[in-house]
């Protein structure tokens, strides 16, 4: 079974600072997808960013960029020019090529704090 | 186009009832995955439907039940309410074919159970 560990249980940043969030995955498998979702107290996940393992270039998505390190089984975030909206819990989630379609494994997020 | 909506926001029951949560898929999706987010947890897959049939199940007790109707709105049932069912509840719909690329689930923000 694939794991999902994502150690930063809180992470601080100033507006219009970078930060990046850690997640690390434990698979077998060669072929599956990663995603960072971002959960705001209204509660609805939202997706921020998504990675295909086979491609080696890392995504991304306007401020949101990730770095890809396969064989250390490693997908960081980084949110450049921090926006007070951004402020957020964040979830890394694994899906195997194999599965369910909407069958996405999540870390235990990382709560991202904005300060002004 | 109509977004994910779950029915209902917040509810309250007691240990050993039954609860029926309600799911609209957003315009044009046919596949509704269930998840249940504990308090401070990411979420964890319960199960998916598609056309109708469950094709994929997290670790779920039998008790945990769903059902998907011809216009792809969804239930999930839970029987027999323990203490630990107790947590929010997240409707996610996806377009067969396209999640299988991309992955991408369109959530709702979820029903909040509290079990007493």
């Amino acid at each position: 079974a694939q794991t999902v560990t994502q150690s930063q249980p809180e992470m601080s940043v100033q507006e219009a600072e970078t930060v990046t969030l850690s997640c690390t995955y434990d698979t077998s498998e060669s072929d599956y997808y990663l995603f960072w979702y971002k959960q705001p107290p209204s509660r609805q996940m939202i997706l921020v960013i998504r990675q295909e393992a086979y491609k080696q270039q890392n995504a991304t998505e306007n401020r949101f960029s990730v770095n890809f390190q396969k064989a250390a089984k490693s997908f960081s975030l980084k949110i450049s020019d921090s926006q007070l909206g951004d402020a957020a819990m964040y979830f890394c989630a694994y899906r195997s090529a194999t599965d369910s379609w909407g069958k996405l494994q999540f870390g235990a997020g990382t709560q991202v704090v904005v300060t002004p | 186009e109509t977004g994910v909506t779950q029915s209902p926001t917040h509810l309250i029951k007691t240990r050993g009832q039954q609860v029926t949560l309600r799911c609209s898929s957003q315009s044009g999706h046919n596949t509704v995955s269930w998840y249940q987010q504990a308090l401070g947890q990411g979420p964890q897959f319960i199960f998916q439907y598609y056309r109708e049939e469950e094709n994929g199940r997290g670790n779920f007790p039998p008790r945990f039940s769903g059902l998907q109707f011809p216009n792809y709105s969804s239930e999930l049932n839970v029987n027999a309410l323990e203490l630990d069912d107790s947590a929010l509840y997240l409707c996610a719909s996806s377009l067969a074919g396209l999640a299988g690329v991309t992955g991408e689930l369109f959530f709702g923000e979820g029903s909040r159970l509290t079990v007493l």
